[in-house]
């Protein structure tokens, strides 16, 4: 039963574009959301949060929109670099444990 | 340089033999964890320490254990009765085993059991 699904395994973009990578959810319980980067070879590493007290979280050319009645997130990527080629991962958190999403490749051509 | 390391990067064992995969922080971090990664799904929790000598396990604990003797360390053993233990393993730790301290992730073992 996954409750975080990333129903897209891939997504390519041009350089300068936007890129919006999606996350739906099934547990409404979830009260915390977050976007995880990982480059081949490496550990993830952590990239945006919201709360579920908010809709909307921005931290330079990421944001993170949070639709709680669609139970839908989103990542926005503007302007997209080829540096931000990698695999974007959401986790949603309920009572301090995580459940990540199966992740979402970006490709950024120049 | 802070970090979380895991060692080996590349392991590879005979079915039906234990193997113990390293984890080891210079974060000052509390929290430590263990996920596993497999093609096409999420990571998923093995077991989780919010302190020096107490675990938890996560959602597929079974056939791992764990041990917190130190701060620093926390070192998974694959065990036999481990169905399929070929997988991806990632080690992580956090200032508190709360969900708005961010996971630092070690570089993660690739272990291939035949």
């Amino acid at each position: 039963d996954q409750q975080v699904k990333q129903n897209s395994p891939s997504l390519s973009v041009q350089e300068g574009r936007i890129s919006i990578l999606n996350c739906d959810y099934t547990n409404s319980m979830f009260d915390y959301f977050l976007w995880y980067k990982k480059y081949p070879a490496e550990g993830p590493t952590f990239l945006i949060s919201i709360s579920s007290i908010k809709d909307k979280n921005e931290d330079g050319r990421f944001t993170v929109f949070l639709n709680k009645s669609a139970k839908h997130l989103s990542l926005h990527i503007v302007p997209s670099q080829p540096g931000d080629s990698a695999v974007y991962f959401c986790a949603a958190s309920r009572t301090n444990k995580l459940v990540f999403g199966a992740g979402t490749i970006l490709r950024v051509k120049s | 340089d802070g970090g979380i390391t895991q060692s080996p990067k590349y392991l590879f064992r005979k079915e039906g033999q234990n193997v113990t995969l390293s984890c080891e922080q210079n974060l000052n971090h509390d929290a430590m964890y263990w996920y596993r990664q497999d093609p096409g799904q999420g990571l998923r929790l093995i077991y989780y320490s919010q302190i020096v000598n107490d675990f938890q396990k996560g959602d597929i604990a079974e056939g791992y254990s764990v041990s917190r003797e130190k701060k620093e360390s926390f070192p998974l053993t694959v065990t036999s009765a481990q169905k399929n233990p070929t997988a991806f393993y990632l080690c992580a730790s956090s200032t508190r085993a709360l969900v708005e301290s961010p996971l630092h992730f070690g570089n993660g073992t690739r272990l291939t059991v035949t």
